[in-house]
């Protein structure tokens, strides 16, 4: 079974600064996909970014990247010139590719919160 | 519009009692899901289905049940409520696309407190 780890409960930046959320996940799978999603308070689940594991090329989004290191099972997110608008939770998932492959299982999530 | 929309999105009931909890979506997706978020935990599968005839448990069905009425229609029922159904539920829905991530867009959630 995959599992997905965020070994950091709760972070905190300053705005316009540049943050690092972490992500590691165990699988024995070859072919799969990796997401950040953002939840505000609002409690809305927002797609942040995704990943498939076959491109070895770093997905971006604005600015929001990451950094995926297939060999190490790591999907870290970078956020660049943070915004009041960034606090939020954050949730890695991982999802395995494939017709049958796509139940997303979820780390614990990551607080994020921006300060002024 | 919203795409995905839940109801309710808040609910307070009492142990015991039958809950039906509604998700319908605009955006022509046949697979849809439920999940169950809780601190600590972060969101966990309940069931998925991928067309109106096709229904699955996923991680933690024990205690739920669900019903398709209709492509666009995905129900959560809880049957006989407990304390530690109290969560935060979210229906999702996706459009598998060969080639490409099958990825999934969310409701607003609905927030279940069993007393």
């Amino acid at each position: 079974a995959q599992t997905v780890t965020q070994s950091q409960p709760e972070m905190s930046v300053q705005e316009a600064e540049t943050v690092t959320l972490s992500c590691t996940y165990d699988t024995s799978e070859s072919n799969y996909y990796l997401f950040w999603y953002k939840q505000p308070p609002s409690r809305q689940m927002i797609l942040v970014i995704r990943q498939e594991a076959y491109k070895q090329q770093n997905a971006t989004e604005n600015r929001f990247s990451v950094n995926f290191q297939k060999a190490a099972k790591s999907f870290s997110l970078k956020i660049s010139d943070s915004q009041l608008g960034d606090t939020a939770m954050y949730f890695c998932a991982f999802m395995k590719s494939g017709e049958y492959g796509n139940k997303l299982v979820f780390g614990a999530g990551t607080i994020l919160r921006v300060k002024s | 519009d919203a795409d995905v929309t839940q109801t309710p999105r808040n609910r307070i009931t009492k142990t015991g009692k039958r809950i039906m909890l509604e998700c319908s979506q605009t955006k022509g997706h046949d697979r849809m899901y439920w999940y169950r978020q809780d601190p600590g935990l972060g969101l966990r599968l309940i069931y998925y289905s991928f067309d109106v005839k096709d229904i699955n448990k996923g991680e933690i069905s024990d205690g739920y049940s669900v019903s398709r009425q209709a492509q666009a229609k995905f129900s959560l029922s809880l049957e006989s409520a407990i304390p530690n159904q109290t969560a935060l539920y979210f229906c999702a829905t996706s459009d598998y696309d060969r080639g490409q991530s099958d990825t999934q867009y969310f409701g607003p959630g609905t927030r279940l407190t069993v007393l």
